[in-house]
């Protein structure tokens, strides 16, 4: 079973337009959750995090949303960028550690 | 700036062969673990250890082991490499206490014939 949902597999966006990647999760206990970015052939680097007694973490062009009442979390990338074409991975953390989505493929189009 | 680095980017092997993939980590972090990515499938976590010689199993823990002789070194092993295993393999690491979010290493493409 599901703990952490990413229900798009790909999303497209135009650049410099704004980039809305979303997560789901089942598990109230989670503590914090956390956004990574993956190019091709390398592994995840750590983007954002946010823990659960805040609604909104930001930093420079990424801001991550946390709505505890529906158990939804957001990243909004502005602008987006062409280098942002990559797939972003949610993650949530307790005291078993992370629990990873699936992905979601963003591509930034010219 | 912390280092996670693994010991092939890429390797291919047979059916049956015995396979060592190594994680060295230098920041001193407690935990490590051990994923395999999957497209459409996303990171599952194989094993993780939280000390020198303690190890957990993951979400997909069978026909892996893996061993943790020193803090900063995290080995997984495939006893006898199936086709199945045929993935990209990415190690981790990280501190015991949050904020603990998870450095990775550049990941293994292993190829199993």
């Amino acid at each position: 079973d599901q703990q952490v949902k990413q229900n798009s597999p790909s999303l497209s966006v135009q650049e410099g337009r704004i980039s809305i990647l979303n997560c789901d999760y089942t598990n109230s206990m989670f503590d914090y959750f956390l956004w990574y970015k993956k190019y091709p052939a390398e592994g995840p680097t750590f983007l954002i995090s946010i823990s659960s007694i805040k609604d909104k973490n930001e930093d420079g062009r990424f801001t991550v949303f946390l709505n505890k009442s529906a158990k939804h979390l957001s990243l909004h990338i502005v602008p987006s960028q062409p280098g942002d074409s990559a797939v972003y991975f949610c993650a949530a953390g307790g005291a078993d550690g992370l629990t990873f989505g699936k992905g979601t493929h963003l591509i930034i189009q010219p | 700036d912390v280092k996670v680095t693994q010991s092939s980017r890429y390797l291919v092997k047979r059916t049956g062969e015995k396979v060592f993939l190594e994680c060295v980590q230098d920041m001193d972090h407690e935990n490590m673990f051990w994923y395999r990515q999957d497209p459409g499938l996303g990171l599952r976590l194989i094993y993780f250890s939280y000390d020198v010689k303690m190890k957990e199993k993951g979400d997909i823990p069978e026909g892996y082991s893996v061993s943790r002789e020193k803090k900063e070194r995290f080995s997984l092993i495939l006893e006898s490499a199936s086709t199945n295993q045929t993935s990209m393999y990415l190690c981790a690491s990280s501190r015991l206490v949050p904020p603990n979010e998870q450095y990775f290493g550049p990941g293994t493409r292993l190829t199993v014939t």
